[in-house]
This record gives C-alpha cells, structure tokens and sequence, in this order.
C-alpha cells in the first residue's frame, strides 16, 4: 500500500532558529500534499496544501513567510518553520495524495516539534 | 460510558463490547467521509470511508454508517479490542477532486481489558 514518510519524527530547537520537516510519498507520486498541524487533545487543522511545481496554497490565518513549504518534486515535499517561537510547538502532520482513482490520503507518522 | 472532556470526548467500554463513535459533520455538500484512526504520537490511519450515494459500508470488524438528512456519521466497532484504543477522527470532502479533508473534533476511544 501507499506510504508516506515523514522526517524528523522528533526535533527540539531553539526559539529564532529554523526547522525543516521533510515529507516523502515513497512508492507513489503525489502531486499534490498537505500539512497539517495538531495541538495535544485537538483535531487536525490544515495549513496549507502543497502543489509540486508550484506555490503552495495557504489556509487563512497561516503565515506563508513563517511557514515555507517547497514541493520540488513528485515525492518530496517539505516544511519549514522559521523564527520558530515556543507557541510553533506542535505536532505536525503531512498527507499525500494518492491520485484521481482514489480519494483517499496517506499519513506520514508526524513531527513532534518543540522549541525552547 | 461516554464523557466530553475539556476538549475530546472520551468514550469507554470494557473488551469484547460493540463501540460507537458518533460524528456530526458540517458540509452538507460534501461528497466523501473517512474515519480515522489515531494512536498516540503518531499519524492519522485510514479505517474506512463511505461516499454520499451509500448510507452503510462494512468492513472488518467496522461499520459506518451515514445520515445525510441529519449530517450525521457513525463507526461501529464490533468486539472492541484493547488494541482498539486511541483517538477516532471523521474527516469530510467535497465533491471537487480538489477540495480538501475537513476533520471532526475526534473521540477517545479507551478499551478496559
């Protein structure tokens, strides 16, 4: 079945530096990908959805300039937090889009960040 | 018995016991429902979904079930499992190939062996 990787699966950082999450569709082509971002006992909020070849499209109120997403690639898609401040501690949460036949996505296994 | 928590339901039942995990949904134009499975610390794991045309799909061990009338989504989960703990999610989408997963707020499932 499709899988998705996600990379790192934990990472702490300190306040005003960057992190890159990286997103992987591993035997599928995704065109299309998704990040998402979980607070604890929350729901899934998406942030933004990830076209290869283009710019990523921003869901209101997410930052584009904090949140850099590049999607270079049919399997790669990654995040960036920049300036990362202690309120950007979350669990973030990728998706890729498997194709036209099926509507379903596939989950990476998420990034626990923590900024201190 | 079911309890709502400072901001997730939490539903608990003794192994071997038929769970339901209700969903109310928001979008009366979306297409395609999908229930998730979360463990802790880790992803969303796809259970089973229903399109709109369909008021019940089975699979293993689960059922949903789908009241458009009244935007409303069930799993059933038969002989409830230990393993069966964790948070259940309902996820809607819309007609367009484009549109995106909207998720409900999730319910803690929590077995008692």
């Amino acid at each position: 079945g499709a899988v998705v990787s996600q990379h790192p699966s934990r990472v702490i950082c300190k306040s005003g530096t960057s992190v890159k999450i990286e997103c992987r569709s591993l035997d599928f082509q995704a065109t299309t990908m998704f990040w998402y971002r979980q607070f604890p006992k929350q729901s899934l909020m998406l942030m933004a959805t990830s076209n290869e070849g283009s710019k990523a499209t921003y869901e209101q109120g997410v930052e584009k300039d904090k949140f850099l997403i590049n999607h270079a690639s049919l399997t790669l898609s990654t995040l960036t937090v920049t300036s990362a401040h202690p309120e950007d501690s979350s669990f973030y949460i990728c998706s890729a889009d498997q194709g036209e036949l099926n509507y379903g996505y596939t989950f990476g296994s998420g990034t626990r960040l923590t900024v201190v | 018995g079911e309890s709502v928590g400072l901001h997730l339901p939490t539903l608990s039942v003794q192994e071997g016991d038929n769970s339901i995990i209700n969903c109310a949904y928001s979008n009366s134009a979306s297409d395609y429902f999908i229930w998730y499975k979360q463990e802790s610390g880790k992803g969303p794991q796809f259970i089973i979904d229903i399109r709109s045309n369909m008021d019940k799909r089975q699979g293993q061990r689960v059922t949903v079930l789908l009241n458009k009338t009244v935007k409303h989504l069930s799993l059933q989960i038969a002989a409830t499992q230990p393993g069966d703990s964790a948070v259940y999610f309902c996820a809607e989408k819309g007609v367009s190939r484009y549109s995106t997963l909207t998720f409900g707020k999730g319910t803690m499932l929590l077995v008692s062996p």
